[in-house]
């Protein structure tokens, strides 16, 4: 069986480009999370979907983020305008309902020049 | 509000020693504690977990130690591997779903 997937594992942009990070999760896992890591911190959550719908967005900024998880397809993190503060490593996770343990990707590493 | 807390950012053990990595939280609504292992470059891997209900989980050479009282929780390595090697993050999550927070993780090296 096939872990969690993300793509691209990593990703230049300049200042004011769009990021787009893709997230297939683990057959069957219906639970989609979105976690950030910057340098030297710990993993901060920032998102959780199930299909269609956003569960809770209480981690992810204001402006510029959004997620999806559409019924068709993966789940999608998208940056707009980025800065060189989004400059991370962000991690993808799945979950069937219910289950106490979040599987995780090998994470997408962003770099804005 | 950094509600799990890990203070110890580095550990060094020697091989065939025992590590243990220790873990605070603040929210007394954390009900399922886990602790997950992350090499560099890759995603973290689930390692043990523990229920509120319980005060000890065994896994091989794997423990996990809850102490509600003390909001305290501790991973036990014994033997240490060199393959051991890597960050530790402590997490945690209420009953109402699966979202984890984490803590700022532990780098341990085992040394041989």
């Amino acid at each position: 069986n096939a872990g969690v997937m993300q793509n691209p594992r990593h990703l230049v942009r300049r200042r004011g480009q769009e990021a787009r990070l893709r997230c297939s999760p683990v057959k069957g896992h219906s639970h989609v999370y979105w976690y950030r890591q910057l340098p030297e911190e710990g993993l901060k959550f920032m998102v959780y979907l199930q299909k269609e719908n956003i569960i809770d967005e209480s981690g992810m900024p204001k402006e510029r983020f959004s997620a999806e998880f559409p019924k068709e397809g993966p789940s999608i993190l998208r940056i707009q305008q980025v800065v060189r503060g989004d400059s991370a490593a962000y991690f993808c996770a799945s979950s069937p309902p219910g289950a106490g343990e979040l599987f995780f990707g090998e994470g997408s590493r962003l770099t804005v020049l | 509000d950094q509600q799990v807390k890990q203070n110890s950012p580095s550990l060094s053990v020697q091989e065939g020693r025992i590590s243990i990595l220790n873990c605070d939280y603040t929210n007394s609504m954390f009900d399922y504690f886990l602790w997950y292992k992350k090499y560099p470059a890759e995603g973290p891997t689930f390692l043990i977990s523990i229920s509120s209900i319980k005060d000890k989980n065994e896994d091989g050479r794997f423990t996990v130690f809850l102490n509600k009282s003390a909001k305290h929780l501790s991973l036990h390595i014994v033997p240490s591997q060199p393959g051991d090697s890597a960050v530790y993050f402590c997490a945690a999550h209420t009953g109402g779903g699966n979202k984890l927070t984490f803590g700022t993780g532990t780098q341990l090296k085992v040394e041989l």
